[in-house]
């Protein structure tokens, strides 16, 4: 079974760039895969951040930003703020009507 | 503004079927542009999608849970529901509603979401 890979853990500065990596256990991650990222807040329902791979929802600050790295899928956090410590999930879309969400990134700003 | 919301038992026994139902307010469930789906967050732990049904009864599963899961649409009472069979204590999760898109494109845009119930299962 396809297993999508995130980073754990992950600090940044405040005010520092941070780049979050969404993977595959095995292939490459392309724009065919339409990956989306979400914030979650402890407690809270997750909230959309992007999706298509680089297509900002609706309210969200252009300080986060998607694309596709090398092999990976990519979120970007640009000035990084105390209220972006929380988690954030990457979902592939694997055709056929299934989607994958990623381990998940706890991320701290310290 | 559309609303979900998560309905059912918070607590369920070993070996018994969990039942979840998310009405949905606002819209109609029988938009053509989006299917309804549901995903699982154990406590601590990340997020599991889980499957997802269009108005019309297409469903998609998740292929690790298929042989328990059931997902179906009453668009007369705009809710659809989740039955997962023969529950373990690994199902204890808060359980989420959820539209996304339904082209390859916005598929995996999961825009709307209810606030989640935690259900555990009992031994």
């Amino acid at each position: 079974q396809t297993v999508v890979t995130q980073e754990p853990s992950f600090s940044v500065s405040p005010g520092g760039t941070v780049t979050l990596t969404c993977g595959l256990s095995s292939g490459s991650v392309s724009t065919s895969y339409h990956p989306s990222w979400y914030q979650q807040i402890p407690g809270q329902a997750p909230r959309t951040l992007i999706y298509n791979t680089n297509t900002r929802s609706s309210g969200v600050p252009d300080r986060f930003s998607g694309s596709i790295l090398g092999n990976k899928a990519a979120l970007t956090i640009t000035g990084a703020q105390a209220d972006d410590e929380c988690s954030y999930y990457c979902v592939l879309y694997m055709g056929s009507g299934i989607v994958v969400f990623g381990g998940g990134t706890k991320l701290t700003v310290l | 503004q559309l609303q979900l919301q998560e309905s059912g038992p918070g607590l369920v026994k070993s070996s018994e079927t969990l039942s979840l139902t998310c009405p949905v307010s606002g819209g109609s469930i029988s938009s053509s542009s989006h299917y309804w789906g549901w995903i699982r967050q154990p406590p601590g732990k990340g997020l599991e999608w889980i499957g997802s049904i269009y108005y019309s009864g297409t469903t998609y599963y998740n292929p690790s849970l298929k042989s328990r899961v059931t997902i179906s649409v009453d668009t007369s009472k705009n809710q659809f529901s989740l039955n997962l069979s023969s529950v373990t204590a690994a199902d204890t999760a808060v359980y989420y509603c959820a539209r996304h898109g339904g082209v390859d494109w916005n598929y995996g845009l999961f825009d709307y979401w209810g606030q989640g119930t935690l259900v555990t299962v009992s031994s």
